[in-house]
């Protein structure tokens, strides 16, 4: 299995301010396709997680621009350009290369 | 409006069977992959399952053998059998709609989430 690891485990993040988030894999997720097959899904307190990122760098329907993906192979980053505090939560990673797709432990955001 | 509901969680003793169901509107079913995520009380996300829309089926290791998936296209329902439980399969089960249509059993990106249903294995 594809094993995925998230750095920090804790963010305490300023509104305004920007933020990044770091996911790492043990295998490059890169497909021959040329898309990295990595998503990025936030949990707000309370409710279920939603679909931010996907293929790395593509935004999902209704999610704000100043959320963004980069990275290839096997680091990737998550940014938020400006936080917000409905940003709160945990974000996790997840790759979509293999079966069984597996996820990052989660970096659990929070405002200062 | 895209809406997932679970339902058949519970309390249920180890070795046991638990059926969970996920009912689905306000997109094509038909077309569309759904898959089982559960998240243990204060842990992290684990996949479980999926299946595609032409009934390709996969699986976890740690479920596998024990789990199956199906779905029920005339009902909008996808069902999770799970039988042999262990205290560790104690969670919320969310159930998800697989971006894109008409993709193959696979991974995917999952984009509709429902609220969940608690499942608890216990003696």
């Amino acid at each position: 299995d594809i094993v995925m690891s998230q750095s920090p485990l804790y963010l305490p993040v300023t509104p305004g301010e920007p933020a990044s988030i770091s996911c790492r894999s043990n295998q490059s997720l890169l497909h021959t396709n040329e898309y990295n097959y990595l998503d990025w899904y936030l949990q707000r307190p309370g409710q279920s997680p939603q679909l931010l990122i996907y293929w790395n760098s593509y935004r999902a329907f209704g999610v704000p621009d100043r959320f963004s993906g980069s990275g290839s192979g096997t680091d990737f980053t998550l940014k938020i350009s400006r936080v917000e505090a409905e940003d709160v939560g945990i974000y996790y990673c997840m790759q979509t290369l293999q079966t069984p797709q597996t996820f990052g432990g989660g970096t659990k955001v929070e405002i200062k | 409006e895209v809406q997932l509901v679970e339902s058949g969680g519970g309390l249920v003793q180890p070795g046991r069977s638990l059926r969970l169901s996920c009912a689905a509107s306000g997109f094509t079913f038909d077309d569309y992959a759904i898959h089982w995520v559960r998240q243990p009380p204060g842990k992290g996300l684990e996949w479980v399952s999926g299946i595609s829309w032409n009934n390709g089926t996969a699986y976890a290791g740690s479920v596998e053998g024990r789990f199956t998936i199906s779905r029920d296209n005339a009902e909008n329902s996808v069902h999770l059998q799970m039988n042999s439980l262990r205290s560790e399969d104690t969670a919320l089960y969310y159930c998800a709609k697989g971006r894109g249509r008409r993709r193959l059993v696979g991974p995917i990106s999952l984009d509709y989430w429902g609220q969940g249903t608690l499942v608890t294995v216990s003696s």
